[in-house]
Order: structure tokens, then C-alpha cells, then sequence
């Protein structure tokens, strides 16, 4: 039962654009999300996090919006730059659980010069 | 650098032979997480501690797999009888609840690869 679905592989695009990555979930019970960035032989890096209580947040270059009704959640890149090519996961928890995190599959993000 | 870390960064070992991984959190963090990764899917949990106490372990951890954290500060992952399905990469993360926020970010460490020949 995968509850948490990052359903685009890979996503390519031009550095200064904006990138788009989507996460949907199906337990109703999470309450807190976050997106984190993996290089290759690293651990996930933490990016940014949303409580349920909101709709959106943003740091920086980075916004997560998350659409309860719809069970989806989406990180936003604006510029996007060559350095942001990695690998995203998006997780999600139940705070008052002990907090593990579920993960997607993740995307691949490449972001051509 | 006082972030997560873990030790070895690599650990090739022959079928049946027994592994110890240990990992070393951010020091003011009361939780302590292990996760493992395949390739091409998402971390997904094992087992986790807040000070000493081990609070919950999925299934995935059958009984070959045993993991402490005896005083609350560092934590080991032991793997016996080590079987290829076993090779991942196995991640550590630590946490410090945020009462205030009710929210509770976890940092990652580098990860230990294991490869079972």
C-alpha cells in the first residue's frame, strides 16, 4: 500500500524556469509534510515542511503548497538552477504517532543550463 | 559539523555474516530514526527511539535485526546472518520535538551502504 506517490519519474527543465513537483498521499491522518533533496551516495537533505493547519509555505527559492481535499502536495522552484539536479522526495507524517515518515518514490529533477 | 553521522559509509560483507552499523545524532536531538533504501524507491522506516526507549519497529525489521541506544545519545543497527536481499543503503535521522509548532523535522545523516556478497 504505497501511501505516499511522487508519479513523475524525472522532470527536466531549463535553468531560470520554474520546476514543478508533485506528491499525492492517501492516509487522511497525516498532518505534516516535507520535501527533502538526495545526491547520489548522500542522505536526504531537508528542504521544506508543511503542518496541515496551512496551505502554503515558502523559503526562499522553495514553496510547498498543499491541497488537502485533493491529498496533494507540491514544491515549487522558482528560479530553478543547475545546482537543484537531484532527487526529490516528498514524505509525509502523522505528528502525533511517533512521527515516522512515509516517503515516495521521488523525482529525478534536471534543471539544463 | 554537528550534523547526523554514521560510520562506516561502506560495508561489504559475505552472506551470513554479522554487521553493526552505528550512527551518531544531532546532540541536542531526543529522537533517533533508522530507515533503509533500495534502489530507485523512498526510505522506508525501521524502527525508532526516543531517548533509550525503542517506541516502534515496522515489520520490515524481522528478528535478524536488532537495534540500542543505550543511553540516549548514540545508536547501533546490528544485522545477523546477513542475506543479499539485506544490501541497501541504511539511513540514520535524528529529531527534536518542537512543542510550540507540534512538528517534528527530521535530519538525515550520510548513510551506510551495505553490499552482502
Amino acid at each position: 500500500d504505497q501511501q505516499v506517490k511522487q508519479n513523475s519519474p524525472s522532470l527536466s527543465v531549463q535553468e531560470g524556469r520554474i520546476s514543478i513537483l508533485n506528491c499525492d498521499y492517501t492516509n487522511s491522518m497525516f498532518d505534516y509534510f516535507l520535501w527533502y533533496k538526495k545526491y547520489p551516495a548522500e542522505g536526504p537533505t531537508f528542504l521544506i515542511s508543511i503542518s496541515s493547519i496551512k496551505d502554503k509555505n515558502e523559503d526562499g527559492r522553495f514553496t510547498v503548497f498543499l491541497n488537502k481535499s485533493a491529498k496533494h502536495l507540491s514544491l515549487h522552484i522558482v528560479p530553478s538552477q543547475p545546482g537543484d539536479s537531484a532527487v526529490y522526495f516528498c514524505a509525509a507524517s502523522v505528528e502525533t504517532s511517533g512521527s515516522r515518515l512515509t516517503f515516495g518514490e521521488g523525482t529525478q529533477l534536471t534543471v539544463n543550463p | 559539523d554537528t550534523g547526523v553521522s554514521q560510520d562506516p559509509r561502506h560495508k561489504i560483507t559475505k552472506r551470513g555474516q554479522n554487521v553493526t552499523f552505528r550512527c551518531d545524532p544531532i546532540s541536542e536531538h531526543n529522537r533517533l530514526y533508522w530507515y533503509r533504501q533500495t534502489l530507485g524507491q523512498g526510505p522506508e522506516f525501521l524502527t525508532y527511539f526516543q531517548n533509550e526507549a525503542q517506541l516502534e519497529k515496522s515489520r520490515l525489521l524481522s528478528d535478524r535485526f536488532s537495534a540500542e541506544r543505550p543511553k540516549g545519545s548514540f545508536s547501533t543497527l546490528e544485522i545477523q546472518r546477513t542475506e543479499q536481499g539485506d544490501s541497501a543503503m541504511y539511513l540514520c535521522a535524528s529529531s527534536s520535538w518542537n512543542q510550540g509548532a507540534q512538528t517534528d523535522t527530521q535530519y538525515f545523516g550520510p548513510g551506510t551502504r551495505l553490499t552482502v556478497l
